[in-house]
């Protein structure tokens, strides 16, 4: 069974740009989480997603933002992005058949730096 | 305070040696708790789950979890140079996200 992959692997942008994020998950998953993780803060929890809903939010601004399609993949976009977006962004599946995101597994992540 | 505190690193151990690594949470309600070991440049990934007090083991690794005390720990056996990673405590909470400490960097020193 393949496991959760994430585009693209590496993305240089600018202040002020924006950036689009995609994840796939592990086939026959339905929830999906985003993480951003960086040096100082660790990994910090932004969204996750299970059948095209939000469940939950993390702390963090409304430029970012996600989605979730039909057939479970993601998408999580950075608007007008700062400097201190640059981070390892991580998506993990779970089946989320029990209702709740149960064990997560994480895709090998893209790295962001903003410029 | 913290949702997830996990003992300051590095830990230094020679190989062959157990290294112990824990980790205190603050919710009282969580249910699930994971083991997460991430290689630099790497992403997480899973080493143990546990949900009931008591000892889990798989293999040389052994999960240790006391929810009176809200504690969660990790011991690894007869350590090798491949276990040197950052390792992560994940605590899920009924809120559909897991909650990480800051991670140990273990070394094993050959």
């Amino acid at each position: 069974k393949a496991g959760v992959t994430q585009t693209p692997r590496y993305l240089i942008k600018t202040r002020g740009q924006q950036v689009t994020l995609s994840c796939s998950p592990i086939s026959g998953h339905r929830s999906v989480s985003w993480y951003q993780q960086t040096p100082g803060q660790g990994l910090q929890f932004l969204f996750e997603y299970f059948s095209e809903t939000q469940r939950n939010k993390g702390n963090f601004p409304g430029r970012f933002s996600g989605r979730q399609f039909s057939n479970s993949r993601s998408e999580m976009n950075v608007s007008t992005l700062e400097l201190g977006d640059s981070a390892l962004y991580l998506c993990a599946s779970s089946s989320g058949l029990a209702g709740d995101i149960e064990t997560q597994y994480f895709g090998p992540g893209t790295r962001l730096l903003v410029l | 305070q913290k949702e997830v505190e996990q003992n300051s690193g590095p830990l230094s151990v020679p190989e062959g040696a157990i290294a112990s690594l824990n980790c205190t949470y603050s919710d009282r309600v969580s249910q699930s708790f994971f083991w997460y070991r991430q290689y630099s440049g790497k992403s997480p990934e899973l080493i143990m789950s546990i949900y009931s007090n008591g000892d889990k083991e798989d293999g040389r690794f052994t999960a240790q979890l006391n929810k009176a005390s809200q504690y969660v720990s990790l011991l690894i056996r007869d350590s090798q140079p491949s276990d040197s990673a950052t390792y992560l405590c994940a605590v899920h909470s009924n809120d559909y996200k897991l909650s990480f400490g800051a991670g140990t960097t273990v070394t094993v020193r050959a």
